[in-house]
């Protein structure tokens, strides 16, 4: 049983489409998160959504947008996409808001051509 | 804001050498802090984690890492590394503002020669 998991794995897509990968964890979890890996392995936090607050890490274009069905899922919309999306991207879940750690999915490789 | 240094990029070891790898952060308030392992191919996996008490601590796969407040720092340590330890390793701390986002360090890429 997959704790984390995201589709899909892979996604190739031309410059200016919209996408969407989808995230559900099974964990239980009140907050998820959406995190970018670049060609360098370099991560950094994109969204953290919870029922009540989504915080936004100001460096993240409005192409992109988190959207949560419920608990369980958060789904990352990015339209207009570019060649410099082109990454890793990771989606986490953790219980509380606090001393908790993170539970990550296996990553879907976006490749913008 | 915080912000994560890891000093090693690359690490290349021969199997039962012991590792060390740096990790400094800036942080002015109360952190918590992670190393996370990222085997080739696959996803992240905590290896261990501290948020408070005994600052050496101990995970998975015979890892620790000690926490020196003093110097905003938390090395990961290994005794003896193995060929399976090959992985690209991630320092991470969240402060306590800043609920559970993570700040990642840049990294450090462990090859361990058989």
């Amino acid at each position: 049983d997959t704790a984390v998991s995201q589709t899909p794995k892979y996604l190739v897509t031309q410059m200016g489409n919209d996408k969407s990968i989808k995230c559900e964890q099974n964990l239980g979890h009140d907050t998820m998160y959406w995190y970018k890996q670049d060609s360098k392995k370099f991560l950094k936090i994109m969204f953290s959504y919870n029922n009540k607050e989504l915080i936004i890490n100001e460096t993240v274009p409005n192409r992109f947008s988190p959207k949560s069905p419920d608990k369980a899922h958060l789904n990352l919309h990015i339209n207009s996409l570019e060649l410099g999306d082109s990454a890793v991207y990771f989606c986490a879940s953790s219980q509380g808001w606090g001393n908790t750690e993170a539970f990550f999915g296996q990553g879907t490789r976006l490749t913008v051509v | 804001a915080q912000s994560v240094s890891q000093h090693n990029h690359h690490v290349i070891l021969s199997e039962a050498a012991s590792l060390e790898l740096g990790c400094n952060y800036s942080y002015g308030g109360t952190v918590n802090l992670f190393w996370y392992v990222q085997y080739p191919g696959q996803h992240l996996q905590l290896l261990l984690k501290y948020f408070s008490g005994d600052p050496l601590v101990k995970g998975i796969k015979g890892f620790e890492a000690e926490f020196i407040k003093s110097k905003f720092s938390f090395n990961l340590r290994k005794p003896s590394v193995q060929w399976s330890d090959t992985a690209e390793y991630f320092c991470a701390v969240n402060g306590d503002n800043a609920g559970n986002m993570l700040t990642f360090g840049g990294g450090t890429r462990l090859m361990v020669k058989p």
